[in-house]
């Protein structure tokens, strides 16, 4: 069974950083793109980031470009989301998810505020 | 940046109704075009990819069609556990994006 449990959230101050951490199991994870998304209270989604399966390639959202960096550890199965100089309107659920899309953490919640 | 634009925000159905949501993309997308269904406090749940194909485990009343920039979600006779908010979005270009959504309530 394909497994995905982010880890990290928490409250941080508006210029504070954060490290979003999502722990897989269940698959090859060495072999997947993944991807964060995030979803701000009561809105809707938002894609956020992307890595390939070797963690060459990535791409952001412009919203958090230059702020935010994606990055994998395939030793260890695990996805992660730096943070930094995080804004109001970064307070959302962060969910990551392997690149087929089938495939949803629970999310775990950022929420930035003074 | 591709926008998605779903209609109607709100669709206010009963059980064992058809519901027909859109989504409309400000450029073509192909058939790039993926949509979820997302249940209160839960994460989305694929439903259908490739603006027709269902997913693993989706059941038969939802599909899928349309391509280029116009695309239909169709569910054919509602059941409870379908009342939720449906999004669509776009695999075609950088970066990926989703619609607005559009909320499926018991009318």
């Amino acid at each position: 069974e394909v497994q995905l449990v982010e880890s990290g959230g928490g409250l941080v101050q508006p210029g504070g950083s954060l490290r979003l951490s999502c722990a897989a199991s269940g698959f090859s994870f060495s072999s997947y793109s993944m991807n964060w998304v995030r979803q701000a209270p009561g809105k809707g989604l938002e894609w956020v980031s992307f890595i390939n399966h070797d963690g060459d390639t990535t791409y952001y959202a412009d919203s958090v470009r230059g702020r935010f960096t994606i990055s994998r550890d395939n030793a260890k199965n695990s996805l992660f989301l730096q943070m930094n100089s995080l804004r109001d309107e970064d307070t959302a659920v962060y969910y990551c998810s392997r690149d087929t899309w089938s495939d949803w953490g629970q999310g775990t919640l950022v929420t930035v505020s003074s | 940046e591709i926008v998605l634009t779903q209609s109607p925000a709100t669709l206010s159905l009963s059980p064992g109704e058809r519901a027909t949501l859109s989504c409309r993309a400000s450029q073509s997308v192909g058939s790039s075009l993926a949509w979820y269904q997302q249940r209160p406090g839960q994460p989305p749940r694929l439903l259908i990819y490739d603006a027709s194909k269902r997913a693993t485990g989706i059941p038969a009343r939802f599909s899928g069609s349309g391509s280029g920039t116009d695309f239909t979600l169709t569910i054919s006779s509602l059941e409870p556990e379908d009342f939720a908010v449906y999004y669509c979005q776009q695999r075609s270009n950088w970066p990926l994006t989703f619609g607005g959504g559009t909320k499926v309530e018991i009318k």
